[in-house]
């Protein structure tokens, strides 16, 4: 069964510092992973995701995230934090087709803090 | 093109009621998929569903807890003889029928509040 790991409830940086939130999964064969943004009382926007190819991938708002298969690791960052990323952040994983299933499992989410 | 949209954006239900959750997937999309966001915590999957065939419903609570998609019209997520612990946000997710599957679009979701 897959699982998302995301450390750390909570992260506070301040305005301008880097942005570092943690992802970490667990699957038997590498899924498809991806970032999403919510704003209060809003529903969930996709942020960037990955599925093939360069491990690297750009996303909206400044962010990026790199897969590495072997630290079963999706974290996004962004190099300098803005008063209006202040939100929540989930990682996501989905099965790649033909694995079986079409669930998407999310993380339980980190509040992101940007002091000024 | 317009996004999903749920209705009612907010809805208040006493112990016992039931409520009846909206979904209308972006144009374009057959599959529609239902999550439960409690206070605090992440989206937990409920069922995923395609025009007239519920797909997969693990999610879902064995009892008091229904879903559909008809052939026209919204999906309706409908949760019968409401508690308090039903109290969540509730997000619809669509997407298209084709290789893109995967990437899923969210409305703006549901909050129920049971007294």
């Amino acid at each position: 069964a897959q699982s998302v790991t995301q450390l750390g409830s909570h992260v506070s940086v301040s305005e301008g510092a880097l942005v570092l939130l943690r992802c970490n999964y667990s699957s038997s064969v590498p899924p498809y992973l991806f970032w999403y943004v919510q704003y209060p009382n809003q529903g969930l926007q996709l942020l960037l995701k990955y599925t093939t190819g360069a491990t690297l991938v750009k996303g909206i708002n400044g962010f990026e995230a790199e897969f590495k298969k072997s630290e079963t690791s999706f974290h996004l960052t962004k190099p300098s934090a803005h008063m209006s990323d202040a939100a929540e952040y989930f990682c996501a994983v989905t099965p790649t087709p033909g694995t079986g299933g079409f669930k998407t499992i999310f993380g339980a989410g980190t509040r992101l803090f940007v002091k000024a | 093109n317009a996004g999903v949209m749920q209705n009612p954006r907010h809805l208040v239900r006493r112990r016992g009621q039931e409520a009846r959750l909206r979904c209308s997937p972006m144009k374009g999309h057959s599959h529609v998929y239902w999550y439960r966001q409690l206070p605090e915590e992440g989206l937990k999957f409920m069922v995923y569903l395609q025009k007239e065939n519920i797909i997969d419903e693990s999610g879902m609570p064995k009892e008091r807890f229904s879903a559909e998609f008809p052939k026209e019209g919204p999906s309706i997520l409908r949760i019968q003889q409401v508690v308090r612990g039903d109290s969540a946000a509730y997000f619809c997710a669509s997407s298209q029928p084709d290789r893109e599957y995967y990437e899923q679009y969210f409305g703006p979701g549901t909050r129920l509040t049971v007294t």
